[in-house]
């Protein structure tokens, strides 16, 4: 059991160029979430999935979409990298029908996104 | 939405001593709110969480309050010791939506 992974750990864009962030997650969970953390001010909340094919914004999607095509992944994707997203992004995923409790998050490792 | 604040950002506290963090929310519909601990370079993990139909919880050396009145809940360590040093997160979600809404983090130093 994994829990929640992230591919991949480090990455280094030059402005305007585009990559696929991939969370995979094998809790049977319904939701998941991609977060980006900057110093200083937490966690913030990109985009979110309550379910397959399902997403939604958060509080900063902007410069991001997102995709959940098969329950146990969510993609996140930068079309064309700006400095400003330099940042750690941290995907979760909560709530399994069978083992009920939906609230608790459970994170991924981390990527470490630099923007040149 | 949702706006949680937390304070302090930084705390250094001896070995022994007792840390507390503070939040406040904003959005009264709120009904779970969980605190993250952070060790450096690693994910946020789940240390204690309340619901809003309990004004304490405890679990060894960790406790939260919660006053749902006043629309603030604490976190409170008692006999830190070095491995309690990371970045805690306090957070506060609805019961509607699941989302979480982090606070800014505090960096807890426990100096031997």
């Amino acid at each position: 059991n994994a829990g929640v992974t992230q591919t991949p750990k480090f990455r280094v864009l030059k402005t305007g160029q585009s990559m696929t962030l991939l969370c995979a997650q094998d809790m049977n969970h319904e939701y998941m979430y991609w977060y980006r953390q900057d110093p200083g001010m937490g966690l913030r909340l990109i985009h979110y999935s309550v379910g397959e094919g399902t997403t939604a914004k958060g509080e900063v999607p902007d410069g991001y979409n997102v995709s959940r095509l098969k329950k146990q992944n969510f993609l996140l994707g930068l079309e064309s990298a700006a400095p400003s997203q330099t940042s750690v992004y941290f995907c979760a995923s909560s709530y399994s029908r069978l083992a009920g409790a939906p609230y608790e998050q459970y994170f991924g490792p981390g990527t470490r996104l630099t923007v040149t | 939405g949702e706006n949680v604040e937390q304070h302090p950002s930084t705390l250094s506290v001896q070995e022994g001593d007792s840390a507390v963090i503070k939040c406040t929310y904003s959005d009264s519909a709120s009904n779970y709110f969980p605190w993250y601990k952070q060790e450096l370079g690693k994910r946020p993990q789940l240390i204690i969480d309340i619901r809003s139909n309990v004004g304490e919880k405890k679990d060894q050396r960790i406790a939260v309050t919660l006053n749902k009145t006043a629309k603030h809940f604490s976190l409170h360590i008692t006999e830190t010791q070095p491995e309690d040093s990371a970045v805690y997160f306090c957070a506060a979600s609805t019961h509607n939506d699941y989302k979480l809404s982090f606070g800014a983090g505090t960096t807890v130093t426990v100096r031997a």
